[in-house]
């Protein structure tokens, strides 16, 4: 079984600072994928950054990168230069080479103060 | 249009209707998702359907239906729901099932039955 934990369910940054948000992972699977999706008040999940098991190098999208230690089983999102546009639902997520569909975390309201 | 589009956006129904949720994906994926997201849980995988093959979570009652006539479009029928059922219905559509395969959301409808 797969599982993803969220454990910040609210919070806040200064417009302009970096922030992290965290996630850590349980899989027995060794191959894997890590994702991170932002959800608007709108409601769409928009795809934001991908990591692969194997992958060498921390995942890097703009803004956005994914601080993965796998050791520790964690894929923490660090957005950088906060927008308030940012201010979102970010949700962590894992698919595994055996169960081979998404599982999602609680997700992380992220507010951005002006 | 383009990406994942999903009507109707909102939907109020009885506990005694029969409705059907709409989702289209322009994408030229093949394979389509249906998830059940309600307030303070994580998403929850109701289907999936690849190369027209049907995988389904085991939990979902038979209160709904899927139908996925071709690979662009995936339907999902409701009958005699309950209020619990209250919840926004993401679609989404992937090009495979493979790890790296990121998954495309529509904007949701969100259901209210009473």
């Amino acid at each position: 079984a797969q599982k993803i934990t969220q454990t910040q369910p609210g919070m806040f940054v200064q417009e302009k600072e970096a922030v992290t948000l965290d996630c850590t992972y349980d899989t027995s699977d060794p191959s894997y994928g890590l994702f991170w999706y932002k959800q608007p008040s709108s409601g769409e999940m928009i795809f934001l950054i991908y990591q692969g098991s194997y992958d060498q190098q921390n995942a890097t999208e703009g803004r956005y990168s994914l601080n993965f230690q796998k050791a520790r089983k964690s894929a923490n999102l660090v957005i950088s230069a906060s927008q308030l546009g940012d201010s979102a639902m970010y949700f962590c997520a894992m698919i595994s080479g055996s169960a081979r569909q998404l599982t999602f975390g609680s997700g992380t309201q992220l507010t951005v103060l002006p | 249009e383009t990406g994942v589009t999903q009507t109707p956006r909102h939907l109020v129904m009885g506990m005694t209707n029969k409705k059907s949720l709409k989702c289209e994906q322009h994408l030229g994926h093949n394979a389509m998702y249906w998830y059940k997201q309600s307030a303070k849980k994580p998403l929850e995988l109701m289907f999936v359907y690849s190369l027209e093959e049907r995988v389904e979570n085991n939990s979902v009652p038979s209160r709904f239906s899927p139908e996925c006539p071709n690979s662009s479009h995936l339907f999902l029928h409701l009958h005699t729901l309950q209020p619990e059922d209250s919840a926004l219905y993401l679609c989404a559509s992937s090009q495979g099932r493979d790890l790296r395969g990121e998954q495309y959301f529509g904007p949701g409808t969100r259901l209210t039955v009473t």
